[in-house]
């Protein structure tokens, strides 16, 4: 089984950086997204770590450190939109869907 | 827009009823994913299809069930519905069995049982 752990709500400051931590423990690993959600819409995919280091993707960053079990997601430039829910995901060695573990999320919060 | 389309947006139905969501994937992905998300919880994984074929099963109650049909739609039912079954059910879809690669979500199902 995994055990996904990621901090129930932040705030920040519009143009601010915010970085967003989570811890997995799982049996097997095969990859690490993140997703953004605003409330009461779809998940859409942020980024994808599968080998330690950073992964740089605009304002979004995402970095990987398998021996800890630790990612995080940084966000620069805060801007008003980027207000929303933050999933960390984990797949398991098998790569198959029940593999592939949900954290129940990290509600944003930008203030002006 | 992801390219995989849920219907209906919005259900309002009572207990004890049965309801049928529908999820049509993107062009050419095989694999689609059931999930269900309640107001305390994550994303719940139910059960995955792949080519019209079960391939994996989460916490789904035997009260639901789903199936692929072969132009890939894919359908989840849920019956004897509960209280407790009001949540948003999504729908997601991949290009194959498993594999790298990200899920692309549907819009959504919001369901709610009074």
């Amino acid at each position: 089984g995994q055990n996904i752990d990621q901090p129930t709500e932040m705030t920040a400051t519009e143009g601010a950086i915010v970085q967003i931590n989570c811890t997995y423990q799982t049996s097997g690993f095969n990859g690490l997204f993140w997703y953004q959600q605003h409330a009461g819409e779809a998940p859409t995919f942020l980024s994808y770590n599968v080998l330690d280091g950073l992964e740089e993707k605009g304002r979004f960053s995402s970095f990987l450190s398998r021996s800890k079990g630790y990612s995080y997601l940084l966000l620069k430039e805060l801007q008003m939109k980027d207000s929303a829910s933050y999933l960390c995901a984990v797949r398991d060695r098998g790569g198959g869907a029940d593999g592939l573990t949900f954290g129940k999320g990290t509600h944003l919060i930008i203030q002006p | 827009d992801s390219g995989v389309t849920q219907t209906p947006k919005h259900l309002i139905t009572a207990t004890g009823q049965r309801v049928t969501l529908r999820c049509s994937p993107r062009s050419g992905d095989l694999s689609v994913y059931w999930y269900q998300q309640s107001l305390d919880q994550g994303l719940q994984f139910l059960i995955q299809y792949y080519n019209g074929e079960e391939r994996a099963k989460g916490n789904i109650l035997e009260r639901f069930s789903a199936q692929q049909f072969p132009d890939l739609h894919s359908e989840l039912n849920l019956s004897s519905l509960e209280l407790g079954d009001s949540a948003l059910y999504f729908c997601a879809s991949h290009t194959g069995e498993y594999g790298p690669g990200e899920l692309f979500f549907g819009e959504g199902s919001r369901l709610t049982v009074l």
